[in-house]
Formats: C-alpha cells, sequence, structure tokens
C-alpha cells in the first residue's frame, strides 16, 4: 500500500487531454512539493515535473502539473502514441523522514 | 552529459550479502545527494536509501532499514549500496539517481538486477 494514492490505470484516444491525480496528506504533499516521473517500457524513470508544475528542459508543454493542498495532478494534452508509459508521482514525507512514490498509474494510448 | 552507470548485481541466496556501486560523471558530483530506489519485477517505484552531498546525513525505508547501508566516496565520484541478509522480497532492479536538493531524482541510472534466490 502506497503512501500516496494514483489510479492504476487512465486512457485516452490521439489529441485528448488525460489527467493522473495523487493523493496524500498534510505530512507530504501538504508539506512538499510534488515531482512527477515517467518511465516508458523497458526503460529507467525519468524526472518528468519538478516542484509541482516545472518542466525540465527537453519536455513538452503538452506536459503540466498543479498541487492543491494534499492532492496533485498531472495533465497530459494532445496525447500522443508514444505518451503510453508508467507515470509516477513523488515527494518527500515529514513524518516518515522517506521519499514516497505514488503506486503507478499505467497510461494507455487507445 | 550527466551519467550514472550501477554494477555489482547479480543473483545472492536468502541471507547473503551484495555491495551495488554507481559511478557518476558530468556533474560535480560531491555537491549532490544521492538516491537509491528500487522497482520489484512488474512493480512500482520503491525509495530505498538517500545520503547528503557531504555524507553527514543519511535516510533509509523502513524495509531495508539495519540490513541496507548508503555510503559514498566523493573522490571516486561513487556512491554504494551494501545490502546484507538479503530476501526474496529484495529482488528488484534497483537504480542510482542524483538528487536535486533532497526529493528531486533529476537523473537515474540505467538500472541492476538483484536476484535473491536459492
Amino acid at each position: 500500500q502506497s503512501v500516496l494514492t494514483q489510479p492504476p490505470s487512465a486512457s485516452g484516444t490521439p489529441g485528448q487531454r488525460v489527467t493522473i491525480s495523487c493523493s496524500g496528506s498534510s505530512s507530504n504533499i501538504g508539506s512538499n512539493t510534488v515531482n512527477w516521473y515517467q518511465q516508458l517500457p523497458g526503460t529507467a524513470p525519468k524526472l518528468l515535473i519538478y516542484t509541482n508544475d516545472q518542466r525540465p528542459s527537453g519536455v513538452p508543454a503538452r506536459f503540466s502539473g498543479s498541487k492543491s493542498g494534499t492532492s496533485a495532478s498531472l495533465a497530459i494534452s494532445g496525447l500522443q502514441s508514444e505518451d503510453e508509459a508508467d507515470f509516477y508521482c513523488a515527494t518527500w514525507d515529514d513524518s516518515l523522514n522517506a521519499l514516497v512514490f505514488g503506486g503507478g498509474t499505467k497510461l494507455t494510448v487507445l | 552529459q550527466v551519467q550514472l552507470v550501477e554494477s555489482g548485481g547479480g543473483v545472492v541466496q536468502p541471507g547473503g550479502s551484495l555491495t551495488l556501486s554507481c559511478a557518476a560523471s558530468g556533474f560535480i558530483f560531491s555537491n549532490y545527494g544521492m538516491h537509491w530506489v528500487r522497482q520489484a519485477p512488474g512493480r512500482g517505484l520503491e525509495w530505498v536509501s538517500f545520503m547528503r552531498h557531504d555524507g553527514s546525513k543519511k535516510y533509509d525505508a523502513d524495509s531495508v532499514k539495519g540490513r541496507f547501508t548508503i555510503s559514498r566516496d566523493n573522490s571516486k565520484k561513487t556512491v554504494y549500496l551494501q545490502m546484507n541478509s538479503l530476501r526474496p522480497e529484495d529482488t528488484a532492479v534497483y537504480y542510482c539517481a542524483k538528487a536535486d536538493g533532497v526529493a528531486t531524482l533529476e537523473y537515474w541510472g540505467q538500472g541492476i538486477l538483484v536476484t535473491v534466490s536459492s
């Protein structure tokens, strides 16, 4: 059971907008910034969004992040087939003194 | 460019030990904290351990406390994960990652497989 809660799956058709939620508590998301990671099949994870809503260089503007209270969201607009991947949210938990991940969301492009 | 290369994985019997290494290049290693994260087959990401840039502080997941030890040698630009009392549930791909601050895993290695089995 993960400290951060994500839906196990999400899907959309090419061109659609999809959102993935990440729910936590006051000791993690409520107190710290959220990062999102993308893991393409068979590869290592990659930083996709940092500090809630910032994109590293090279990440398309189609990816955006937001945070409100103890929840965060990742939005992907203009969905493309190459976006099929697992997505993880993560943040620091002040009570556990640990980095915590969501369980991951598998995105399928139909 | 940043490169992180893990080594030292393999097959080990339950109760055995293994030490993973992660060699870094492309950045000033001594300025950044480093993480270990693992992923069991078909499962999600699980954070394992973190060490500050100067080795002054480290944090471990409850699942590995007392069994795994993170360390680093800044002169060799390498971070280590000493794993003792290994259990079948420790079977996973282990990734090292460069931290930006504490909680942002900015760059990841390609991962190394550890299999605990008799």
